[in-house]
C-alpha cells in the first residue's frame, strides 16, 4: 500500500528555520516525482515544487523559488521541505504528493498534511 | 503561465441532483494533463480524474470528466451526501509546470 506520512504540526516564530518531512512507503521511492503543495488558511492549493528522488532533479514554482528548499534522502525514502527564515505569511498546511507517473502529471497519493504556524 | 478559472465558485445542490463544474484555461491545455481533485474539510485532496476523463482507482462511476482545449468539465451524475466538498482542477505544462484552479465549493442546498 502506497503511503506518504508527513511530520507533525509545527509552531514557530518569525525568523526561525524549519524542515518538514514526508516519508514514503509501498512503492519504489526513486521512481516517482514527489511534489509539495501549500494551502493557506481557507484558501486553495498552490504547487510549490517537485523533486525526483532518483536523480535529485528539482523544479520550483516561480512563486516559491528562493523561498523554500526541497530535498530528498533516498536511503530513507523521505522528502523534505525547508525554510531558512520563516515569515508569518508561511502559516499554512503543506502537503506532499506523489506524481502519478512519468507521462501522467497528476498527483495520485497525498500525505496527510503538515500544519505550520508562524507567530510571534 | 496558464491560469485555470473554475466556475461557479460555489454550487448549491441537493443530494440526487446532477452537478456540473467548469474549469477554463487561459491557453489550450494538453488534454493528457488535466486532472480533478476532491477535498473534504480537514482532509488532503484526493485524485478523482486524470487525463481529462480517466477515473482514478476506486472513484465511483458517477464522477466523469470531459473537455478539450481550454474548456473542461467535471460532472457528478447523482450527488451523494459525501460528494459535498471542494473540487479543484489542475493542469501541467512546462512553465511553470503545475497549476491548480481556485476551486469550486459544492454545498448542500
Amino acid at each position: 500500500e502506497v503511503q506518504l506520512v508527513q511530520s507533525g504540526a509545527e509552531v514557530k516564530k518569525p525568523g526561525e528555520s524549519l524542515k518538514i518531512s514526508c516519508k514514503a512507503s509501498g512503492y519504489r521511492f526513486t521512481s516517482y516525482w514527489i511534489g509539495w503543495v501549500r494551502q493557506m488558511p481557507g484558501k486553495g492549493l498552490e504547487w510549490m515544487g517537485v523533486i525526483h528522488p532518483g536523480d535529485s532533479i528539482i523544479r520550483y514554482s516561480p512563486s516559491f523559488q528562493g523561498q523554500v528548499a526541497i530535498s530528498a534522502d533516498k536511503s530513507i525514502s523521505t522528502a523534505y521541505l525547508q525554510w531558512s527564515s520563516l515569515k508569518a505569511s508561511d502559516t499554512a498546511i503543506f502537503y506532499c504528493a506523489r506524481r502519478t507517473g512519468a507521462s501522467q502529471p497528476s498527483f495520485d497519493y497525498w500525505g496527510q498534511g503538515t500544519l505550520v504556524t508562524v507567530s510571534s | 503561465e496558464i491560469v485555470l478559472t473554475q466556475s461557479p465558485g460555489t454550487l448549491s445542490l441537493s443530494p440526487g441532483e446532477r452537478a456540473t463544474l467548469s474549469c477554463r484555461a487561459s491557453q489550450s491545455v494538453d488534454s493528457t494533463f488535466l486532472a480533478w481533485y476532491q477535498q473534504q474539510p480537514g482532509q488532503a485532496p484526493r485524485l478523482l480524474i486524470y487525463d481529462v476523463s480517466t477515473r482514478a482507482t476506486g472513484i465511483p462511476d458517477r464522477f466523469s470528466g470531459s473537455g478539450s482545449g481550454t474548456d473542461f468539465t467535471l460532472t457528478i451524475s447523482r450527488l451523494e451526501p459525501e460528494d459535498f466538498a471542494v473540487y479543484y482542477c489542475q493542469q501541467y505544462d512546462h512553465s511553470p509546470a503545475y497549476t491548480f484552479g481556485r476551486g469550486t465549493k459544492l454545498e448542500i442546498k
